[in-house]
């Protein structure tokens, strides 16, 4: 199976500050690769796909990459919105997998 | 509109039985893998079940956790995706997902609460 190892598990920022999660593939997952967004109570929402693809919606202070196994969302300017767990998933083989989660709080 | 819509949640015992739904419109049911996706109380995500679309003849995938204990299938007719749940432990208590596997996993369902408990 593929482990997704993320990073941090939490993290709190101020507003206007570049955030970044990072989550390193235990394989090849090649640019298979999604970034959730979740907040209380709700179900998750795409906010990256194919590790650097914007989805329909998302605001473009939001950006995904990718060097080499690692994988990482990028919040260029935080906002108070952007208060949520967000969690990375690889698609590239069954099982899917997802990384453990990044709870990310507003200072 | 796309829509998912589970239901069928509730509080069981351990080792009982339980069926979830999860009710599709506003796209066509065939073309798309389906998955269960759980999230235990304060938890991560955990994928627990796929059904690929009809030109894979709906195969069926599951993680260790569930094998041998879940069924996922189809009813093609009325749109709807089953998780047959048997055999279950009080580690199985978690909000149950649907979700349409597309490029990006664009629609999710409300969610379905399944607690295990005596």
């Amino acid at each position: 199976d593929i482990q997704m190892t993320q990073s941090p598990s939490s993290m709190s920022a101020s507003l206007g500050d570049r955030v970044t999660i990072t989550c390193q593939a235990s394989q090849d997952i090649g640019n298979n690769l999604i970034w959730f967004q979740q907040k209380p109570g709700k179900s998750p929402r795409p906010m990256i796909y194919y590790a650097t693809n914007l989805a329909n919606g998302v605001p473009s202070r939001f950006s995904g990459s990718r060097s080499g196994s690692d994988y990482s969302l990028t919040i260029s300017s935080l906002e108070s919105e952007d208060m949520a767990d967000y969690h990375c998933l690889q698609y590239k083989q069954y099982p899917l997998t997802f990384g453990s989660g990044t709870k990310l709080e507003i200072k | 509109e796309v829509k998912l819509v589970e239901y069928g949640g509730g509080l069981v015992q351990p080792g009982a039985s339980l069926r979830l739904s999860c009710e599709a419109s506003g796209f066509t049911f065939s073309d798309f893998y389906m998955e269960w996706i759980r999230q235990a109380p304060g938890k991560g995500l955990e994928w627990i079940a796929a059904s690929r679309n009809k030109a894979n003849d709906y195969s069926t995938v599951y993680s260790a956790s569930v094998k041998d204990r879940f069924t996922i299938s189809r009813d093609t007719y009325k749109s709807i995706l089953y998780l047959q749940m048997n055999t279950l432990k009080p580690e199985d208590t978690a909000i149950y997902y649907c979700a349409r596997a597309s490029d990006y996993f664009d629609y999710w369902g409300q969610g379905v609460m399944v607690t295990v408990s005596s």
